[in-house]
């Protein structure tokens, strides 16, 4: 199975900050990524895919990036509805497997 | 518009079976293949399988297999995830999850992209 590691595991930022978190693949997986946002209580929603692609209605502040085995998502500008837990997970081959998330908190 | 519906709370004992529903509605649901993930608490995404809504060919996680079956009923547009011998680290939140391709000139790129809001299955005697 291939794992995803992701760090860090939390980070405390303000509203306005740039934040990155990063996702390392125990092999190469060229660009089979995905993101997701995770609120409390809620269910996964996708923000990118294909690493760096978009999906439809998510705000343009976020932003994904790489290939092989490191990537990041970036926010450009952390927003009060961005305070989540955000998970990586690749679709190179099955089993598909998540990272262990990270929490972003309010500074 | 697109929606997944799933079936109610679970509460079960060791040993026994589980089966959870998902009602598709608002797209074709032999166009899409449904993905199962489950969440135990305070744990990671942890995909189990998927099930090809057209042909209904599925694929398992090793480490569930054996002990999950994820069926279709096209005529219903549900799909199913039934889970045996459950023991209390199978206390998790249950969702499907419809799977989107897309086709681009570097490869084909898979993505879940709605979800079901989850069937939360209590394991305990």
């Amino acid at each position: 199975d291939i794992q995803m590691t992701q760090s860090p595991s939390s980070l405390s930022a303000s509203v306005g900050d740039r934040v990155t978190i990063t996702c390392r693949a125990s092999q190469s997986i060229s660009r089979y990524l995905n993101w997701y946002q995770q609120k409390p209580g809620k269910v996964p929603k996708v923000l990118i895919y294909a690493a760096s692609s978009l999906q439809s209605g998510v705000p343009s502040r976020f932003s994904g990036s790489g290939s092989g085995t490191d990537f990041t998502l970036t926010i450009s500008s952390l927003q009060p509805e961005d305070f989540a837990t955000y998970y990586c997970q690749q679709s190179y081959s099955t089993p598909w497997t998540f990272g262990q998330g990270t929490k972003v908190e309010i500074k | 518009q697109v929606q997944l519906v799933q079936s109610g709370a679970e509460v079960t004992k060791p040993g026994a079976s589980v089966k959870v529903s998902c009602k598709a509605s608002g797209y074709t649901f032999t166009s899409y293949a449904m993905h199962w993930v489950r969440q135990a608490p305070g744990q990671r995404l942890e995909w189990m399988g998927w099930i090809n809504g057209g042909d209904g060919d599925t694929k398992y996680s090793q480490k569930f297999q054996g002990r999950v079956t994820i069926t279709g009923d096209t005529s219903a547009s549900t799909a199913y995830m039934e889970l045996s011998s459950l023991r209390s680290e199978d206390t998790a939140v249950y969702y499907c999850a419809r799977v989107v391709l897309v086709v681009a000139a570097s490869g084909y790129y898979y993505y879940m992209d709605v979800w079901g809001k989850g069937t939360t299955v209590t394991v305990s005697s």
